[in-house]
């Protein structure tokens, strides 16, 4: 059974802190995002990395990193965390871009205070 | 670049009634449509898709969709709605061509409520 973990379902953070949230799956694809998740926008693509090292902007990367050094693990990285950064966090991953199914990680919930 | 209109944000439906959920896109390619459904608490998972072929697409739990390109439209319908079905519910759409760029882009969601 495919699996995409996320490293914490809840976050609580202080404004300018530096917040990592980590992502594994354990389907060998090349392919994997993080989503921000907000109530009435959807979800809109961050970042999305399509092989190890290699990354690519998505929609809103600004005030957002991310570090893949395994195939398996994909980290978003809040320089500083924001409150307009208060949101739910979801992790994907596929084994090819466009056609196959992408697979969800439950989601962190983020909260900075 | 593609988009996607999701007409209606909350849908509520009697159990036993039809579901119908309304999904529109914009694409300049033929594209390709995926709706996922998210339960409470829960990441999303697939309901089903359409790539090429057929343009009637069968997926989990009694769903269907039909790709009609003439009113680029997909539309997601269940004959008979469960109470296990009330979940939210995304359309997205993604080009369905090589460089044509590999973004998936969700519609803002549906949710679907399910009463007695």
């Amino acid at each position: 059974d495919v699996k995409v973990t996320q490293s914490s379902r809840y976050l609580v953070k202080r404004t300018g802190e530096k917040v990592f949230l980590e992502c594994v799956q354990d389907m060998d694809h090349e392919n994997m995002f993080w989503y921000r998740q907000d109530p009435g926008l959807g979800l809109r693509l961050i970042y999305f990395s399509y092989d190890v090292k290699m990354k690519e902007k998505g929609d809103i990367p600004e005030g957002y990193s991310v570090s893949r050094e395994k195939k398996e693990r994909f980290s978003l990285i809040l320089e500083s965390a924001s409150t307009n950064q208060t949101s739910m966090y979801l992790c994907a991953s596929t084994l090819r871009l466009r056609t196959d199914t992408q697979y969800f990680g439950p989601g962190t919930r983020l909260t900075v205070l | 670049a593609q988009s996607v209109t999701q007409l209606g944000s909350h849908v509520s439906v009697s159990e036993g009634a039809l579901v119908l959920l309304r999904c529109n896109y914009s694409s300049s390619v033929p594209p390709y449509l995926f709706w996922y459904v998210q339960y409470p608490n829960q990441g999303l998972q697939l309901l089903l898709k359409y790539t090429t072929g057929a343009t009637l697409v069968k997926g989990i739990n009694g769903f269907e969709a039909e790709f009609k390109k003439s009113e680029t439209s997909f539309h997601l319908t269940k004959p008979s709605a469960h109470m296990s079905d009330a979940a939210e519910y995304f359309c997205a759409v993604t080009l369905g061509f090589t460089g044509g760029g590999n973004k998936l882009t969700f519609g803002t969601g549906t949710q679907l409520k399910v009463e007695l």
